[in-house]
C-alpha cells in the first residue's frame, strides 16, 4: 500500500522552542517535499530533496532546514519557532523524473504560541 | 518562474449539475496534476494530465500545452465533491507550483 506519514499530526509549541516534524515514505521515491499551507497562500515549497543528503531550498527556506539520512524518511526542522510558522505542514515524495506524480502525507498542523 | 492560475476562486452548485474548473500555467509544464482536498484533508491525487485527454469515473481532464492550460470536468456533480481542487505544475526541475485552487461547494 502506497503511503507517506507524518508525525506528529497536531502540535503546540511555544516560540522559542525548537520543532521536529517527520515524514516517511514506503514507496523508494528518492524525491521528496515539505509544503507549507497558508489561508489565501496555498502551498509554498519550504524544501525539496532529490536523494539522501541531496537537499534544495525551495521559495521559502528561511527559519527551516531538513535532513535527509535514509531515502524513506524527510524531517523538517524549526531552530526557535515563531509565531508566523503556525500553519499546516505537508509532506509530498514522488520518483524522480520529468512525470513524476507526486503523493501527500496527511500533513501536520503546528500552532506556536 | 512559473505561475499557476485557476478559476473559478468558487463555485457553487446543485447536486447533478456539471463544473467545468480551469488551470492556466505560464510556463512549459512536463507534468500536471488536478488535486482533490477536503477541509481540513490531505491532497488526493485525481488526474495526472500532462497533455491530451483522460478520463477516471466522473472526471475529465483536457490539457493544451501549446496553450499552457488544463481544465478538470466534473459529471453530475454529488455533495461529496464539494471542497478545493487544486491544480500543480512541475517543470524539469521536479519543483512543483500549486494554484490556489477552486472551492467547489455541491449543494443537496
Amino acid at each position: 500500500d502506497m503511503k507517506v506519514t507524518q508525525m506528529p499530526r497536531y502540535l503546540i509549541k511555544r516560540m522559542g522552542e525548537n520543532v521536529l516534524l517527520e515524514c516517511g515514505q514506503d514507496m523508494s521515491h528518492e524525491t521528496m517535499y515539505w509544503y507549507r499551507q497558508d489561508p489565501g497562500l496555498g502551498l509554498q515549497l519550504i524544501y525539496i530533496s532529490y536523494d539522501v543528503d541531496s537537499n534544495s531550498e525551495g521559495d521559502i527556506p528561511k527559519g527551516y532546514r531538513v535532513s535527509r539520512k535514509k531515502r524513506e524518511h524527510f524531517s523538517l526542522i524549526l531552530d526557535s519557532a515563531k509565531t508566523n510558522q503556525t500553519s499546516v505542514y505537508f509532506c509530498a515524495s514522488s520518483l524522480t523524473g520529468t512525470y513524476a506524480e507526486q503523493f501527500f502525507g496527511p500533513g501536520t498542523r503546528l500552532t506556536v504560541l | 518562474g512559473q505561475q499557476v492560475q485557476q478559476s473559478p476562486a468558487s463555485l457553487v452548485l446543485q447536486e447533478g449539475e456539471n463544473a467545468e474548473l480551469q488551470c492556466n500555467f505560464s510556463s512549459t509544464a512536463t507534468q500536471l496534476q488536478w488535486f482533490y482536498q477536503s477541509p481540513g484533508g490531505s491532497l488526493v491525487s485525481l488526474l495526472s494530465n500532462p497533455s491530451g485527454t483522460k478520463h477516471t469515473g466522473r472526471l475529465t481532464s483536457t490539457t493544451v500545452t501549446k496553450e499552457r492550460r488544463s481544465s478538470l470536468h466534473i459529471s453530475s456533480s454529488q455533495t461529496t465533491d464539494s471542497g478545493t481542487y487544486l491544480c500543480a505544475i512541475s517543470s524539469n526541475t521536479n519543483k512543483v507550483v500549486f494554484g490556489t485552487g477552486t472551492r467547489l461547494q455541491v449543494l443537496p
